[in-house]
């Protein structure tokens, strides 16, 4: 089955340090891995995604995620950290469906704290 | 530009009430659209998608039902709500040339 794993539960970063949210992949043949960000109470905000090229992706609001096919990684990262960036950050996986189209698989979700 | 609407943003409803939340896309046609359960403000499960209208596919048995009445508009339903059914309700949808989904603001469900 294709997953994504989020190992870590919460990262705690100070403001203006580099944060890295982990996430590993296991699928067959080529990923479509994404990330998204989500404030208390909201939906899902799409932050990125790795399709193809690049094995370095930039996204919105300063984030970026490095593609490691070797490693099956893909961990979101950030040059300086604010705390504005504190929200829950989620990995996830295309998924082709039996009934035609496709679906995304998540991870359980990473909790990132930024303190002053 | 695409957009996605889902309504209401929260509802408080009594154990066996019916339930009706709706979902509609604009500024795309033929979307791939999506009803995801967020449990303990945590895992995201999958709940139904439909590939066009008319055609929905459940991912979990449960006690809720979803339409697709028209191209872009998605509704979740239940005829009698159980307690379990307390969560956050999300709608997306994805497309050819956005290969990934967008969500709505989500739903705040509490079956009391």
């Amino acid at each position: 089955a294709q997953s994504v794993a989020q190992p870590e539960d919460q990262v705690n970063v100070a403001e203006g340090n580099p944060l890295t949210v982990k996430c590993t992949y296991s699928v067959s043949g080529n990923p479509y891995l994404f990330w998204y960000v989500q404030y208390p109470n909201r939906g899902l905000q799409f932050l990125l995604k790795y399709i193809t090229g690049d094995n370095l992706v930039k996204g919105s609001y300063g984030f970026e995620a490095e593609f490691n096919k070797s490693q099956t990684s893909f961990h979101l990262k950030k040059p300086s950290a604010l705390v504005s960036d504190s929200a829950l950050y989620f990995c996830a996986v295309r998924v082709q469906l039996t009934g035609g189209g496709n679906k995304l698989t998540f991870g359980t979700g990473t909790q990132l704290k930024v303190e002053l | 530009s695409q957009t996605i609407h889902q309504w209401p943003a929260t509802l408080v409803q009594p154990v066996g009430s019916p339930l009706s939340l709706e979902c509609t896309v604009e500024g795309t046609s033929n979307p791939n659209l999506y009803w995801y359960r967020q449990a303990a403000g945590r895992g995201l499960q999958l709940l139904f998608y439909s590939v066009g209208i008319g055609q929905i596919s459940s991912e979990v048995p449960q006690n809720l039902s979803a339409s697709r009445p028209q191209d872009r508009q998605f509704i979740l339903s239940s005829k009698k709500l159980l307690l379990s059914d307390s969560g956050f309700y999300l709608c997306a949808w994805s497309g050819r040339i956005y290969p990934g989904g967008f969500f709505g603001q989500g739903t705040r469900l509490t079956v009391v």
